[in-house]
């Protein structure tokens, strides 16, 4: 697509309750990352993806959070037993490959609220 | 640690006036440096990025950025600013050794006055 796209652009769970969170990157882009912003806080990493595996998940906060990304397209973020705590934007970006510092593209987020 | 510090959480400026916004990060090594500018409910945009070539980088919509090295900064300025530079500004930084993760700053929330 022209952009990375993010489903859903908002969603609300209760706490205890599963997750998904999809990004459908750029076609052709290879490196996917995703970040966490909180409210009145600059995005934090939790994974990078170069291709199907999963190069850096240093960023990951605990064993709730889990992303795959099957194809080396598009990728899913997935939260088990969510806590209050877990509210936050959940941004996906892209990029052509790891060796490029162009910075990246990023979607327009999902908004996860967990009450 | 590496850590990214961007003074002011609220900017405010008139149309017209000099915007400055500041960053700055901690690490002994240059890194590669961007700003970012988040419009509400969008995603984060690129403004520009210092990657070791010049150290007075332009960017789009009349940003500029000057990498100084002794100051660890990097500061963003615009000559004029207009309504619709209001926006929140991230700085970010691709630490040397951090592979491709980025880490940004907490943000600078710039309001135009008319």
């Amino acid at each position: 697509g022209a952009g990375v796209s993010q489903t859903p652009s908002n969603k609300v769970t209760e706490k205890g309750k599963y997750v998904e969170l999809r990004c459908d990157p750029i076609s052709g882009h290879t490196a996917l990352y995703w970040y966490r912003q909180s409210l009145g806080q600059g995005p934090e990493f939790l994974i990078y993806f170069q291709g199907t595996g999963a190069a850096d998940d240093s960023g990951l906060p605990n064993d709730r959070f889990f992303a795959v990304r099957p194809e080396g397209s598009v990728s899913t973020l997935k939260i088990q037993r969510t806590e209050r705590g877990d509210s936050a934007v959940y941004l996906c970006a892209s990029s052509l490959n790891p060796g490029q510092d162009n910075g990246y593209t990023f979607g327009s987020g999902t908004r996860l609220t967990v009450v | 640690a590496q850590s990214v510090t961007q003074l002011g959480s609220h900017v405010s400026v008139s149309e017209g006036a000099l915007v400055l916004l500041r960053c700055n990060y901690s690490s002994s090594v240059p890194p590669y440096l961007f700003w970012y500018v988040q419009y509400p409910n969008q995603g984060l945009q690129l403004l520009l990025k210092y990657t070791s070539a010049a150290t007075l980088v332009k960017g789009i919509n009349g940003f500029e950025a000057e990498f100084k090295k002794s100051e660890t900064s990097f500061h963003l300025t615009k000559p004029s600013a207009h309504m619709s530079d209001a926006a929140e500004y991230f700085c970010a930084v691709r630490f040397s050794g951090s592979a491709r993760q980025l880490t940004f700053g907490s943000g600078t929330q710039l309001t135009v006055l008319p």
